[in-house]
């Protein structure tokens, strides 16, 4: 197994436009996260996913970020409108009803 | 509060040197525990997986320990070399959660 891909691995946009991060979780895994790591908060978990579905989006810190998993093998994650202060590394990771987690390269994000 | 606490933050040892991580937890009753390394800039690597029924986990020049009375887990690591230097994340699974608790990380730097 290539393990949880995501893309892109880097993206810089500008503040206002719309930003989409893809991920591709382990084939035959059930739970999908997403995290965001900035150097002040640390590893942060935004939202997960259960068989497709989401269970808590409490870490979500806006209603400007959004997350979808449409199918079992793709998940997003999308700010709309992006802002500076939302420059961070975003991580995805994938489990088998918690038998450990792997995660993603991650997707570093610069808003200017 | 279910917590996961790693002491120290940062740790500098010469290389060669055999060396234990920390890491405590507020709640014995976990399903499983994680350890996880992350270089600069990149995602988080799996080194070890400990399920709740066992005392301990080997990879290599590595080896977990977990005790859930006194709520602790402690990572070992022989004959350290350069190359170990990372973060090390402690995290941990509690029964009936479907998130990991993370701890913050204990920065390791290996001097030549």
């Amino acid at each position: 197994d290539a393990g949880v891909i995501q893309s892109p691995r880097h993206e810089v946009t500008e503040m206002g436009q719309e930003v989409t991060l893809r991920c591709k979780p382990i084939s035959g895994h059930n739970s999908l996260f997403w995290y965001r790591q900035t150097m002040m908060r640390g590893l942060e978990l935004l939202i997960y996913f259960n068989n497709n579905v989401p269970i808590d989006d409490s870490g979500m810190p806006e209603d400007r970020f959004s997350a979808k998993m449409p199918n079992a093998s793709f998940s997003t994650l999308k700010i709309q409108p992006s802002e500076p202060r939302d420059s961070a590394v975003y991580f995805c990771a994938s489990s088998l009803s918690g038998y450990g987690y792997t995660f993603g390269s991650g997707t570093r994000l610069t808003v200017v | 509060k279910q917590e996961v606490t790693q002491i120290p933050a940062a740790l500098s040892v010469p290389e060669g040197e055999n060396l234990v991580l920390n890491c405590s937890f507020t709640d014995n009753a976990i399903y499983n525990l994680q350890w996880f390394r992350q270089d600069p800039g990149k995602g988080l690597t799996s080194l070890l997986l400990i399920q709740s029924s066992q005392r301990e986990q080997t990879s290599g020049r590595l080896n977990a320990s977990l005790d859930k009375s006194s709520g602790r887990s402690t990572l070992y690591i022989a004959a350290s070399q350069p190359g170990d230097s990372a973060t090390y994340l402690c995290a941990v699974l509690y029964q009936g959660a479907q998130k990991l608790v993370f701890g913050q990380g204990t920065r390791l730097t290996i001097n030549p």
